[in-house]
């Protein structure tokens, strides 16, 4: 069962426009979403984070949005420049091993491709 | 500062082999995960070590354990390798693994099991 579901495998936009990537979760449990972004070849960083309190979260050219009663979250980024092509993850935190410890979910990744 | 290194980088092992992948942060981190990124799965939780002393089972242990060495190093062990167990191993470290930490992530070793 995918608890954190990225629908679209991929996104191509023009330099200089907005990129939106979506991000659905079904666990109401979730109590912080993260971003993280992926090169090729390399692991991920992180990128931006939510609480579940708050419905937005800006840094810089990236903003990312939570809707909690549709359970559902997105990654503005603008204005999008080449340099931000690589796989997005979306990541949702849960309490685990009987409320002590969290742990992360991870969606499957959208490939997103900024072109010149 | 490194941050969160792994090797071997790449690895070829037949079915049956064993082989241990290491990992290790220099950021003073309490905790320490390892995952697997399989093609269009996403990461998915093998292993993890909430402090030095302390290893849980994370969505996906069958087939592997793990050592926390100490607080720096953290080891994912294959006993008995499988074509299953093909995919792409990251290594990740956060303060406190609790709270709003961010999980800071390795370059990730590639396995291939024939």
């Amino acid at each position: 069962d995918q608890q954190v579901k990225q629908n679209s495998p991929s996104l191509s936009v023009q330099e200089g426009r907005i990129s939106i990537l979506n991000c659905d979760y079904t666990n109401s449990m979730f109590d912080y979403f993260l971003w993280y972004k992926k090169y090729p070849a390399e692991g991920p960083t992180f990128l931006i984070s939510i609480s579940s309190i708050k419905d937005k979260n800006e840094d810089g050219r990236f903003t990312v949005f939570l809707n909690k009663s549709a359970k559902h979250l997105s990654l503005h980024i603008v204005p999008s420049q080449p340099g931000d092509s690589a796989v997005y993850f979306c990541a949702a935190r849960v309490l685990y091993s009987g409320g002590s410890n969290y742990k992360l979910t991870f969606g499957k990744g959208t490939l997103l491709t900024v072109n010149p | 500062n490194a941050g969160v290194t792994q090797t071997p980088k790449f690895q070829v092992l037949k079915t049956g082999q064993s082989m241990t992948l290491q990992c290790a942060q220099d950021m003073n981190h309490n905790s320490m995960y390892w995952y697997r990124q399989d093609p269009g799965m996403g990461l998915r939780l093998i292993y993890y070590s909430a402090s030095e002393g302390t290893t849980d089972k994370g969505e996906v242990p069958n087939g592997y354990n793990v050592s926390r060495l100490n607080k720096r190093e953290f080891s994912l062990r294959l006993e008995s390798a499988a074509p299953s167990q093909t995919s792409v191993y990251f290594c990740a470290s956060s303060p406190r693994g609790a709270s709003t930490d961010t999980q800071y992530f390795g370059p990730g070793t590639r396995l291939t099991v024939l």
